[in-house]
């Protein structure tokens, strides 16, 4: 069964950092982009940043950019997020998803809770 | 990166068809084909449902139907079922090598 399982959410101060993780199983992790989308409680899916199948490449969205780092271990089949100068409005459900080859994502994973509060 | 429009919210009810449209940009929608869309359920995680505007992954079913003109895409579900209630995201790959998603739109099936 092809899977994607994310872990390292919790809670953060404003300012802190936190490193989510996601690990892949069932395919060959290191073929594919895999990207990061984080969803605010009530609120829609929101893009946050994807790499390339060797980690070479990377993408943000404005928001993020300069403060989120996205690794890769393929070795592990793992999948990183490094969240650094959190801020309140950060807070959101982070999923993984893994990109099928034009920019559309499947599957993805059951996400992890980020909560950025003093 | 503004996200797409979509409308906030939509209603049918059983056997119906109903449409959601998702407007994007010159940029985005309006020059590529990677515009696809995701049902989500409450506490759960997105499920694709139509890719590159109008391909279905195996196993959704033929009811759902995409389309795109211009800077809009749009979805279709035919004969509208009460699983069908659940909300529904455009994405669109854009000219900055990005992805954008829209607000989302949630069906009720009344």
């Amino acid at each position: 069964e092809v899977q994607l399982v994310e872990s390292g959410g919790g809670l953060a101060q404003p300012g802190g950092s936190l490193r989510l993780s996601c690990v892949g199983s069932g395919f060959s992790f290191s073929s594919y982009w895999i990207h990061w989308v984080r969803q605010a409680p009530g609120k829609g899916l929101e893009w946050v940043s994807g790499i390339s199948t060797d980690g070479s490449g990377t993408k943000y969205a404005d928001s993020v950019k300069g403060r989120f780092t996205i690794s890769r271990d393929n070795a592990k089949n793992t999948l990183f997020l490094q969240m650094n100068s959190l801020r309140a409005e950060e807070t959101a459900v982070y999923y993984c998803a893994r990109d099928i080859g034009s920019w559309w994502f499947d599957p993805w994973g059951q996400g992890t809770l980020v909560t950025v509060s003093s | 990166q503004s996200a797409l429009t979509q409308p906030a919210s939509v209603s049918g009810s059983p056997g119906q068809s109903i449409t959601f449209s998702c407007t994007g940009t010159s940029t985005d929608v309006g020059r590529y084909n990677y515009v696809s869309w995701y049902q989500q359920y409450p506490g759960k995680a997105p499920k694709v449902i139509i890719y590159n505007v109008s391909n279905r992954p195996s196993g959704v079913s033929d009811r759902f139907s995409g389309s795109k003109s211009g800077n809009t895409a749009s979805l279709t579900i035919s004969g509208l079922q009460a699983e069908d209630e659940a909300d529904y995201y455009c994405s669109s790959y854009t000219s900055d090598v990005t992805v954008v998603f829209g607000a989302g739109t949630r069906l009720t099936v009344l």
